[in-house]
């Protein structure tokens, strides 16, 4: 079966820990995305990779990385540097930047 | 710059009953699309519907139904005979042709009721 998978389904960072978040896809989507939700609200768009070792900054990078070394990974750490990271986040693909984006299930991360 | 707005943060349907989500949008772009996402409990974007701005006809997917009004800048969408499985959060989302990245509506909580 062809898909979005992300894990953990849920994730639990300690302050001043680094944690990365997993996206694999087998659809062979060149494009690659990642979104944060928080209750209540709609996406927002951290980091974009439209292509292998190549990506680019959403309106919320600050505090994230990414790295794009496979057409079908697209990792992303939250680092120490983001104060607020509770949120849900959802990593999606789409065959080519120009057409329509589909979802994984999506990571929960909380701060203890 | 470009907006998306969902003006009703819930919505209530009696089952088998047709429901009408709204949304309204803001663009100077001529080239834009126009999605619709269902997000259940479970908390995945689910792909419902696509309108380009320049198809002639509104777009209709299974019990799904974009009412495509380019003039009054509205998308909105219609599900006809509304199920139990619809009950879920649902987004309007919208990408001009000088961006590759849709900007996301706030969501419209749906609960089919029995």
């Amino acid at each position: 079966d062809g898909g979005i998978t992300q894990s953990p389904k849920y994730l639990f960072r300690k302050e001043g820990q680094n944690v990365t978040l997993s996206c694999e896809q087998n659809l062979n989507h060149d494009a690659m995305y990642w979104y944060r939700q928080d209750p209540g609200q709609g996406l927002r768009l951290i980091y974009y990779s439209q292509i292998v070792n190549d990506f680019q900054k959403g309106d919320i990078a600050e505090g994230y990385s990414v790295s794009r070394e496979k057409k079908e990974s697209f990792p992303l750490t939250v680092t120490s540097a983001q104060k607020n990271p509770t949120a849900f986040y959802l990593c999606a693909s789409s065959i080519d930047p120009a057409e329509t984006q589909y979802f994984g299930p999506g990571t929960r991360l909380l701060v203890l | 710059a470009q907006k998306i707005t969902q003006t009703q943060p819930g919505m209530f349907v009696q089952e088998k009953e047709a429901v009408t989500l709204d949304c309204t949008y803001d663009t100077s772009d001529p080239s834009y699309g126009l999605f619709w996402y269902k997000q259940p409990s479970s908390g995945e974007m689910i792909f419902l519907i696509y309108q380009g701005s320049y198809d002639q006809q509104n777009a209709t997917e299974g019990r799904y139904s974009l009412n495509f009004q380019k003039a009054r800048k509205s998308a909105n969408l219609v599900i006809s005979a509304s199920q139990l499985g619809d009950s879920a959060m649902y987004f309007c989302a919208m990408r001009t042709g000088g961006s590759y990245i849709p900007t996301f509506g706030r969501g419209t909580s749906l609960i089919v009721h029995p």
